[in-house]
């Protein structure tokens, strides 16, 4: 079971930014899948959720109406599209795969892609 | 949203030592709880989930407990790879949120 991700780098406060992640290893169209950051030297923060059809999105407040998360299960591959990229923005993104119990719906994230680096600055 | 709050915030430990992390919800999130291990560099692991399930392949030296707003996380007998920073995390409602992480130092 792996995650990758890609489309990290520097960007302009105001810009946009498309990441992508490819998973192997599982059934990917099984899956809710997210997108959780860690700014520098800070903690973690849920980003986005997705359900297995793509049908279902959720966002962290911060993010409403200026990031979208979308996914491509022929493709085994989920994306995030950025805009209005702010300065708070900085940090490594990384991809997890929402992993879930039946009975009680308890969820977690496992495993995790090794993440990517988006810099937000003039 | 549900704020989580651990503590300590950092501690410093011996080999060999029991260690315990606290995890605290600001509202009652039955077994909805996840804890992860990060190490410097890396993605952070999976160690426990719904509180007190470990996950497959994770040494049987960690366990979780707790229910509602309070919860715990228990290393029998610290190793020198368990040095890293451990979140906690709620998985009972959107947002998602973490703790604020406790980072376990060596002695």
């Amino acid at each position: 079971v792996q995650l990758v991700e890609s489309g990290g780098g520097l960007v302009q406060p105001g810009g946009s930014l498309r990441l992508s992640c490819i998973a192997s290893g599982f059934d990917f169209s099984r899956f809710w899948m997210s997108w959780v950051r860690q700014a520098p030297g800070k903690g973690l923060e849920w980003v986005a959720n997705i359900k297995e059809d793509g049908s279902e999105k959720k966002y962290v407040d911060s993010v409403k109406g200026r990031f979208t998360i979308s996914r491509d299960n022929a493709k085994k591959s989920l994306y995030v599209q950025m805009n209005s990229l702010r300065v708070e923005d900085t940090a490594v993104y990384y991809c997890a795969r929402v992993g879930h119990q039946e009975v009680f719906g308890y969820n977690w994230f496992d495993p995790w892609g090794q993440g990517v680096l988006v810099t937000v600055s003039s | 949203d549900i704020q989580m709050t651990q503590s300590p915030s950092s501690l410093s430990a011996s080999v060999g030592d029991r260690v315990t992390i606290t995890c605290r919800a600001s509202q009652s999130i039955s077994s909805y709880l996840n804890w992860y291990q990060q190490k410097p560099g890396k993605a952070p692991e999976l160690l426990i989930y719904a509180a007190s399930s470990l996950q497959s392949g994770v040494p049987s030296r960690f366990s979780g407990s707790g229910s509602g707003t309070d919860f715990t996380l228990t290393i029998s007998s610290l190793q020198p790879e368990d040095f890293a920073t451990y979140y906690c995390q709620q998985s009972y409602t959107a947002p998602l949120t973490f703790g604020g992480g406790t980072k376990v130092e060596i002695k």
